[in-house]
């Protein structure tokens, strides 16, 4: 069974503070996709990072595919109460098309 | 298209009671994915449809669930005999077969189910 490990499952922090989010497997994923979840909304996705060892830009959040394909991380830099949310991470398997497998997700509130 | 739409978004019924949620995808999305989602939890996946055809669904879904998409456009959710564990959120999403991998689901707003 392919698992999603995310890390840490809660943070809280201030504003203007730089943050890691992290999504660790023991398996190979084709592809990796981080969305943000809003309360009371559907999650969103972010962005989606296909290439090992890729790095992809979105205004202050920095996310980055493991050489290998097994691993990824969200990195905020200066932190705003916007930012706050469940943060999920989710692998597209090469062999298996059909589902995405889901991390628990990081729960971020940024203070003001 | 406005994306995902859902509804209800809430319901709250009595234990004992069936419910039923629709869910229509964005119009050429041919996939289609049931989610259950608890507080602060991921989505836990409940089934999937390509275009009609129920192509799987969750071992962890009992058989008071049942989900269809008989023209493979819309789809409902129904649960019988409701309790109180089956209280959630219920996510639709949508995807187009195959380019799931770089665009992802489009998921709705969510139908929150409260039993009392």
């Amino acid at each position: 069974t392919q698992l999603l490990e995310q890390s840490p499952q809660f943070l809280s922090i201030q504003e203007g503070e730089n943050l890691t989010v992290y999504c660790n497997s023991s398996s190979v994923f084709s592809s990796l996709q981080w969305y943000r979840q809003e309360p009371g909304e559907g999650p969103v996705l972010l962005v989606t990072v296909v290439t090992g060892g890729e790095v992809k830009k979105l205004k202050r959040l920095t996310f980055q595919f493991g050489d290998a394909r097994k691993d990824s991380s969200l990195h905020i830099t200066a932190a705003q109460p916007g930012d706050t949310g469940l943060y999920l991470c989710a692998g597209a398997n090469a062999g298996n098309n059909r589902k995405l497998i889901w991390g628990l997700g990081t729960s971020l509130a940024v203070n003001p | 298209d406005t994306g995902v739409s859902q509804n209800p978004r809430h319901k709250i019924t009595k234990r004992g009671q069936n419910v039923t949620f629709r869910c229509d995808p964005i119009s050429e999305h041919n996939r289609l994915y049931w989610y259950r989602q608890t507080l602060g939890q991921g989505p836990e996946f409940l089934t999937y449809f390509q275009n009609e055809a129920q192509l799987e669904k969750s071992r962890l879904l009992s058989d008071r669930f049942s989900a269809e998409r008989p023209k493979g456009s819309f789809s409902t959710l129904e649960i019988q005999r409701t309790e109180q564990g089956d209280s959630a959120m219920y996510l639709c999403a949508s995807s187009l077969a195959y380019t799931d991998r770089n665009y992802g689901y489009t998921f709705g707003s969510g139908t929150r189910l409260t039993v009392v």
